[in-house]
């Protein structure tokens, strides 16, 4: 199956630092989804970007599927930012999608 | 704006006792799908399911566990014989088409003792 790979691990931040988040996965995809997983485990959808690039206030997210990876941008980051990353990706096999998550990036960011 | 929610929010219970798990789609979606995470690690996919039908599934959705959608609204995984391994976060999603955007629900954590 498809693989997933997600880049740092772990990150720690100072409250007000930038930081870039990298999914690379290893077939061509049809779907591609950033989530921020919180403290209380909850799963919330931050971009929905199978390809080009979306801002949503201090966050932006790039997709560049013919070079299979994704890049998430954190700015002036808040400690409310804190917990872990996902991307997940589709691919179309046979008749249906495939959900692959990666294996995610956990940040913490100290005030 | 809607949302999917999912009911109970924590469960526990026996080895080898039978678990439904509920989840109530957004309403003008049409695909849905259950996910675990067990604690710590990456979140799985477990089934996908469309038109009354399972239209994918994983390895890990072996014959104890199975979906239905009883009526127009809840769409629910019964885990048959529950093991300890089964101990997870549970996560039902939901698209409006086969390639739009999934929305999660905020789980159901399972303990099994």
């Amino acid at each position: 199956g498809i693989q997933v790979e997600q880049s740092p691990p772990d990150l720690i931040l100072q409250e007000g630092a930038n930081s870039t988040l990298r999914c690379n996965f290893s077939d061509s995809v049809n779907n591609l989804q950033w989530f921020h997983q919180n403290p209380w485990g909850q799963l919330i959808n931050l971009f929905y970007i199978p390809s080009g690039t979306k801002q949503n206030g201090r966050l932006s997210a790039t997709t560049v599927a013919t070079e299979r990876y994704s890049l998430l941008y954190i700015s002036s980051s808040q400690t409310t930012d804190s917990g872990v990353y996902f991307c997940a990706v589709e691919r179309w096999a046979g008749g249906s999608y495939i959900p692959t998550f990666g294996r995610g990036t956990s940040l913490i960011v100290h005030p | 704006e809607p949302e999917v929610t999912q009911t109970p929010s924590h469960q526990v219970t026996q080895m080898g006792q039978e678990v439904i798990l509920r989840c109530v789609p957004i309403s003008n979606h049409l695909y849905f799908y259950w996910y675990r995470q067990i604690l710590g690690q990456k979140v799985e996919f477990l089934v996908s399911f469309y038109n009354n039908e399972i239209s994918e599934k994983s390895e890990i959705f072996d014959d104890q566990f199975s979906v239905e959608r009883p009526d127009g609204s809840n769409f629910t995984l019964k885990i048959r014989s529950t093991k300890l391994e089964d101990s997870a976060m549970y996560f039902c999603a939901s698209s409006r088409d086969y390639d739009n955007e999934q929305f999660f629900g905020p789980g159901t954590r399972l303990t099994v003792l």
